[in-house]
């Protein structure tokens, strides 16, 4: 079975500083990884993934994430960070396919801060 | 494309009554649909898997007979909520696999339910 692990449930980060939200994840086969975002009271959006290929992964507003597969993990950063990036990000996990499930870790609360 | 759509998106119920949310897939066919559950700051919790034309599979620890899952066609699975309590208040969320061109699961914009 896969799990995954967000050790951090809060970080605060001054606006146009750097930031890390670290992932983890533990499978015994190969697994896609994903990275959402949520803001308050609204669904999940998709961030960036991991299917295969390049382990540098970016998405269109400057986030990227590295898979590294000797550490299994999925780190999400951004060089700097805006005050609307302030949302819950979820790191995700699947071993593909139709009709394999998304298993998600417990979330980070990204807080940036004038 | 791959857009889900969830409705509705709020709703209010009186205990004991039943609530429907559906979640249609609007420009691809699923398959397969995923329910979620979300505690006010928690993550989701994995609910059933839906699959079109069967039976639901359900996760460990989540009743059957109350939250009843139908997938009656490749783009509508419904989440019937049954006899509702004010524990059952949550954010529940849809989601379905797509395959092409590019693997990814994509969401509803969830439901918020309240039971008073």
């Amino acid at each position: 079975a896969q799990s995954v692990t967000q050790l951090d449930s809060q970080v605060p980060v001054f606006e146009e500083a750097p930031v890390e939200l670290r992932c983890n994840y533990s499978s015994s086969v190969s697994v896609y990884l994903f990275w959402y975002v949520q803001y308050p009271n609204q669904g999940l959006q998709l961030l960036l993934k991991y299917l295969s290929g390049s382990t540098l992964v970016e998405s269109i507003n400057g986030f990227e994430a590295e898979f590294n597969k000797s550490q299994t993990s999925f780190h999400l950063r951004k060089p700097s960070v805006h005050i609307s990036d302030t949302a819950e990000y979820f790191c995700a996990v699947s071993r593909g396919g139709a009709t394999n499930k998304l298993i998600f870790g417990t979330g980070t609360l990204l807080a940036v801060q004038p | 494309g791959a857009v889900v759509s969830q409705h509705p998106s709020r709703v209010i119920c009186k205990s004991g009554t039943s609530v429907k949310i559906e979640c249609r897939s609007l420009d691809f066919q699923a398959t397969t649909m995923f329910w979620y559950r979300q505690f006010p700051k928690q993550s989701l919790m994995l609910m059933a898997t839906s699959n079109e034309g069967s039976k639901a599979t359900y996760e460990q620890g989540v009743e059957k007979d109350k939250f009843l899952i139908n997938h009656a066609s490749l783009t509508l699975s419904t989440l019937t909520v049954t006899s509702a309590h004010p524990e059952d208040s949550s954010f529940y969320i849809c989601s379905a696999t797509v395959d092409r061109p590019n693997y990814g699961y994509t969401f509803g914009s969830g439901t918020r339910l309240t039971v008073v």
